[in-house]
This record gives C-alpha cells, sequence and structure tokens, in this order.
C-alpha cells in the first residue's frame, strides 16, 4: 500500500463550511492524485500532483483545490462544501517507473 | 480524450466457474499501462494484475490473467476457479499521460 494514509477517515459537515482532506505518503513518490467515488461513476479524477507546487486539474476539478507544499503531503480543500460533494475520496501514488497505483485508505465524507 | 469502458455493470458467476470482465479504452498514445484493480466491500483498492501496452504477452497473476488486444484496445480480465472472496467491484483503469483514467466498474458476485 506504499504508506499511503489519509485524514481525517469520515467526516460530516455542513453545507457552506470549508473541509480540508489529507493525504500523506512515505515513499517519496513524485505523483499524487485525488479521486472521488461516486455509484455509478467509478473514481473520477479531481486533482494531480506531479511534484511539489506542481499541481494540475482532472475531469471533476470545480469546487475543488489543491495544495502540495511537500512531497509527502497532498491537500484537497472543498472551499465552501455542497452536498453534490458527499462522497467516499481516495488519495493515490505513482510508484515511478513501475507506473503502479497505490491508494490510501479512502475518506467517507457527508456534506448536510 | 482518453476513456476507459466497462460494459457489464454486473455479472454473477458460481463458485469454482471461470468469469471474464470486458474493458475497453481509446487512446491515441502508444506507450501506457491498463491495470484491473479489485475494491471488495472494505472500500481498499487492490491491485489485481497490471499490462504493459509495449508488451505481446498477456499478463499472468495465478488465477487472474488479461487478454490484451492492443490493436482492438481491448483488455479483459479472466477469473479462473473463481472463489466466494473474488466478490467485489473490479475497475479497468489505463495510465497514459500522467493521469489514470478508471472505467465505472462492473460488481462480480461469486454464489456459493
Amino acid at each position: 500500500d506504499a504508506g499511503i494514509t489519509q485524514s481525517p477517515r469520515h467526516k460530516v459537515t455542513e453545507t457552506g463550511t470549508p473541509v480540508t482532506l489529507r493525504c500523506h505518503q512515505t515513499e517519496n513518490h513524485r505523483y499524487m492524485y485525488w479521486y472521488r467515488q461516486d455509484p455509478g461513476h467509478g473514481l473520477r479524477l479531481i486533482h494531480y500532483s506531479y511534484g511539489v507546487k506542481d499541481t494540475d486539474k482532472g475531469e471533476v476539478s470545480d469546487g475543488y483545490s489543491v495544495s502540495r507544499s511537500k512531497t509527502e503531503d497532498f491537500l484537497l480543500t472543498l472551499e465552501s462544501a455542497t452536498s453534490s460533494q458527499t462522497s467516499v475520496y481516495f488519495c493515490a501514488t505513482i510508484a515511478g517507473s513501475t507506473d503502479t497505483q497505490y491508494f490510501g485508505p479512502g475518506t467517507r465524507l457527508t456534506v448536510l | 480524450a482518453q476513456t476507459v469502458t466497462q460494459s457489464q455493470p454486473e455479472m454473477s458467476v458460481q463458485e469454482a466457474e471461470t468469469v471474464t470482465l470486458s474493458c475497453t479504452y481509446d487512446t491515441s498514445e502508444n506507450n501506457y499501462y491498463l491495470f484491473w484493480y479489485k475494491q471488495p466491500p472494505s472500500r481498499q483498492m487492490i491491485l489485481v494484475i497490471r499490462q504493459e501496452a509495449y508488451k505481446q504477452q498477456n499478463a499472468t497473476e495465478n488465477r487472474f490473467s488479461v487478454n490484451f488486444q492492443k490493436a482492438a484496445k481491448s483488455f479483459s480480465l479472466k477469473i479462473s476457479d473463481s472463489q466466494l472472496g473474488d466478490t467485489a467491484m473490479y475497475f479497468c483503469a489505463f495510465i497514459g499521460d500522467d493521469k489514470i483514467i478508471f472505467g465505472k466498474g462492473t460488481r462480480l458476485h461469486i454464489l456459493p
């Protein structure tokens, strides 16, 4: 699992509040990704990072921002949470030349 | 745009039977990787098998094997001697251009 942790693992919040999810990895992987998983949609890419302070948008980036100030941490922020952002969020990294992805355990976010 | 399509939303087979899950993809790239992931009820994403596009030989991992048809852009997963523990959601994934694209998944039920 490449030492990937996510925090928190579960969160319930109210519409309009800011939320930050954290992904932490211990393997010094260059690439990190945030996905959301919803029934009928599989995993959809929100944002990804290809190095410290280097990030790019995925297919469902609206309403989300990310930051990567250190190799090991990749933060996903919902500036003003909405009910449509209720989902399970997964972080993933790529192990360099093998291009095998490793996933964190997921964070279940509920926005009321 | 790169896409991954899994045409079977749900399947059921008897224990010990062989089952094949379908996946097609679309890309203009020549070098890429393909993966199958398993997601049991625990939600953890588990790598099942990977295939490098430049390799003609189909990948095999114990009871799991793939049928990779590059020209047809097809990447099916065969599970032999299926077991109850194989019950899970299965995702086909493509990696290219630094991005990982997932299909919407196939829910597989192994019946006793």
